[in-house]
């Protein structure tokens, strides 16, 4: 059984630029979960998705977006990058009244 | 605002010894709360988890303590190994599966072989 996937590993972009990181959650997993992780910091919530919608979202400006797709799996965009945005990107995929198992994450680096 | 944090950012700790790691947290609601490890370049790995219907609970060389009184919770590894080497997390929420973790900056373990 596969665990949470996440693609890619390693990114690198330009300021301004658009970026798509991908999630697959655990198998029968339905709600998916992005976190922001800045170098030494703990994970920051960006969004919750739950049956293709956003159910919560942190404080994150609208350049974050994201989708949830009828198999579960979920993308997390990311608009006029900032250099502020390189960090690590984690998907946690859940279900109801479990822990939350967590991907790998994608390095994002911002120049 | 609410937060998760810890007393320790750094702990040291001798191969064979028991570890004691300290998370303090604020929010009152918070009733499901996790320890997380995380291995360098890796996502963080889910430890042990505790509901605040209970004061302790056990797993494989780790125990987690609960106090609701002063909102502290505790992760203690027994007989440290060099694996266990990593960052460690509490995080708390309100509704396992549901609502958003909130992390605290955590704290490093290294063992000293």
């Amino acid at each position: 059984d596969a665990g949470v996937t996440q693609s890619p590993t390693h990114l690198i972009k330009t300021r301004g630029q658009q970026v798509t990181l991908r999630c697959s959650p655990k198998s029968g997993h339905d709600t998916v979960s992005w976190y922001q992780q800045a170098l030494g910091q703990g994970p920051q919530f960006i969004f919750q998705y739950y049956e293709e919608e956003e159910r919560q979202r942190g404080n994150f400006p609208d350049r974050f977006s994201g989708h949830q797709f009828p198999n579960y799996s979920s993308e997390l965009n990311v608009n006029a990058l900032l250099l502020g945005d390189s960090a690590l990107y984690l998907c946690a995929s859940s279900l109801e009244e479990t822990e939350a198992f967590f991907g790998q994450g994608t390095r994002l680096t911002v120049v | 605002g609410e937060s998760v944090g810890l007393h320790l950012p750094t702990l040291s700790v001798q191969e064979g010894d028991n570890s004691i790691i300290n998370c303090a947290y604020s929010n009152s609601a918070s009733d499901y709360f996790i320890w997380y490890k995380q291995e360098s370049g890796k996502g963080p790995q889910f430890i042990i988890d505790i509901r605040s219907n209970m004061d302790k609970r056990q797993g494989q060389r780790v125990t987690v303590l609960l106090n609701k009184t002063v909102k502290h919770l505790s992760l203690q590894i027994a007989a440290t190994q060099p694996g266990d080497s990593a960052v460690y997390f509490c995080a708390e929420t309100e509704n396992s599966g549901n609502t958003p973790l909130v992390f605290g900056k955590g704290t490093r373990l290294s063992v000293i072989a």
